[in-house]
């Protein structure tokens, strides 16, 4: 079954660096975009980023443009995003989603969600 | 960027009602709304795609329609197991954008 494990979360300072992990298993992961969404505490679901199934198209929100890098290595089934200087707002539960269908190269819809890390900025 | 505009922002029923959810876009997104449900603590749940389409094992009390700019997502027949919040998405065009959701509580 699919299955998508988010980790690398905690509390870090503003401005320092930290990189977060979701490990995929159970399909085809290199055939799919996957994406990050955040969600600020007890506030509602922004989108963050999306790489292309092969990694050669990255998308960002204007609010981490600049500062987040996302990648994927394909073939260790896995997606990172790459947080430098992050700041308080950024403050959030972070979780990595699947497009529903393989191989597209335009936006589509998510099915699976990770179960989310919750990342605090914080001095 | 699409704003999703969400209403209400919560509601009270009781089981057994019929709950409707309304979405709206700010310009035309053809069909590319998606419903999510979300549970306190909890990852987000795929409910519905291309606007009326539900995701594999997605019970048939909900249901999705619309087209352009306005949509709602309906609940049948509320179970005590639907008491969450929805939210609706457009992914029409880049940056995916979300609506504020809609608490329904009992």
């Amino acid at each position: 079954q699919v299955q998508l494990v988010e980790s690398g979360g905690g509390v870090v300072q503003p401005g320092r660096s930290l990189r977060l992990s979701c490990a995929a298993s159970g399909f085809s992961f290199s055939s799919y975009a996957m994406h990050w969404v955040r969600q600020a505490p007890g506030k509602g679901l922004e989108w963050v980023a999306v790489i292309s199934y092969d990694g050669s198209n990255k998308k960002y929100a204007d609010s981490v443009k600049g500062r987040f890098t996302i990648s994927r290595d394909n073939s260790k089934n896995t997606l990172y995003l790459q947080m430098n200087s992050p700041r308080v707002e950024d403050t959030a539960v972070y979780y990595c989603a699947r497009d529903l269908w393989e191989l597209q190269s335009s936006p589509d819809a998510f099915d699976f969600w990770g179960q989310g890390t919750m990342v605090t900025v914080s001095s | 960027d699409i704003q999703m505009t969400q209403s209400p922002s919560s509601l009270s029923a009781s089981v057994g009602d019929r709950v409707t959810i309304t979405c709206r876009a700010s310009q035309g997104i053809s069909n590319y709304l998606a419903w999510f449900q979300q549970k306190p603590g909890k990852a987000p749940k795929s409910l519905i795609y291309a606007a009326s389409s539900l995701q594999s094992g997605v019970p048939s009390k909900f249901s999705g329609s619309g087209s352009g700019t306005d949509f709602t997502l309906t609940i049948s027949s509320l179970q005590p197991e639907d008491f969450a919040t929805y939210y609706c998405q457009q992914y029409n065009t880049y940056p995916l954008t979300f609506g504020g959701g809609t608490k329904v509580e009992i």
